[in-house]
């Protein structure tokens, strides 16, 4: 099986700094991760995927990095503004159609 | 371009009733998946329907079932409803199996 965890259920940063939220994985054979965002009363949304063979995807104000050796990737935001307060899942996939998604950390963005 | 839209957006049920949660796929996608997600926790797999077939189950009983339909849309059915089964039904659609998914808003089902 898999199981995918996040290294904290909250976070609070100041408006205009950077965050970094951490995630490990358990299976070695996990070959895709995403990472969504979810606002409250609404579906998680899509940021940014990266799959085994990179270990750095970059999008707009978010980076990704994943790291094999320890099983760990984190998400990176820059400049993180009030908008970006949500709650932030990992997923990562290896065979099969499904994804395991750990149980979130919630972003706080202080003005 | 319409995203994933879920009906009914809440829905209050009797323990033992049935319930049948409704999903439209995003425009092109062929594949849809169902996800539980209880209070404070991740999504949790269900199942998954491509071409109007399960490919992939979750770790859920058979009282949990689904249809896809020739448009791609599709439905979740869940019989002899418990308690532990509120929590919000989430349908994500996708171009391919395995592919990242578009999420719907969810369906909150509460079980009384």
């Amino acid at each position: 099986g898999e199981s995918v965890g996040l290294h904290l259920p909250t976070l609070s940063v100041q408006e205009g700094d950077n965050s970094i939220i951490n995630c490990a994985y358990s299976n070695s054979a996990s070959d895709y991760f995403i990472w969504y965002k979810q606002e409250s009363g609404k579906g998680p949304q899509f940021i940014i995927d990266i799959r085994s063979n990179m270990d750095k995807r970059q999008g707009q104000r978010v980076t990704v990095l994943l790291n094999k050796t320890v099983k760990h990737l984190s998400l990176q935001i820059a400049a993180t503004q009030p908008g970006d307060s949500a709650v932030y899942f990992c997923a990562g996939k290896h065979t099969g159609n499904q994804f395991y998604f750990g149980t979130g950390t919630s972003l706080t963005v202080i003005p | 371009e319409t995203g994933v839209t879920q009906s009914p957006t809440h829905l209050i049920k009797t323990r033992g009733q049935q319930v049948t949660l409704r999903c439209s796929s995003q425009s092109g996608h062929n594949t849809v998946s169902w996800y539980q997600q209880a209070l404070g926790q991740g999504p949790q797999f269900i199942f998954q329907y491509y071409r109007e077939e399960e490919n992939g189950r979750g770790n859920f009983p058979p009282r949990f079932s689904g249809l896809q339909f020739p448009n791609y849309s599709s439905e979740l059915n869940v019989n002899a409803l418990e308690l532990d089964d509120s929590a919000l039904y989430l349908c994500a659609s996708s171009l391919a199996e395995g592919a990242g998914y578009t999420f719907g808003s969810g369906t909150r089902l509460t079980v009384v």
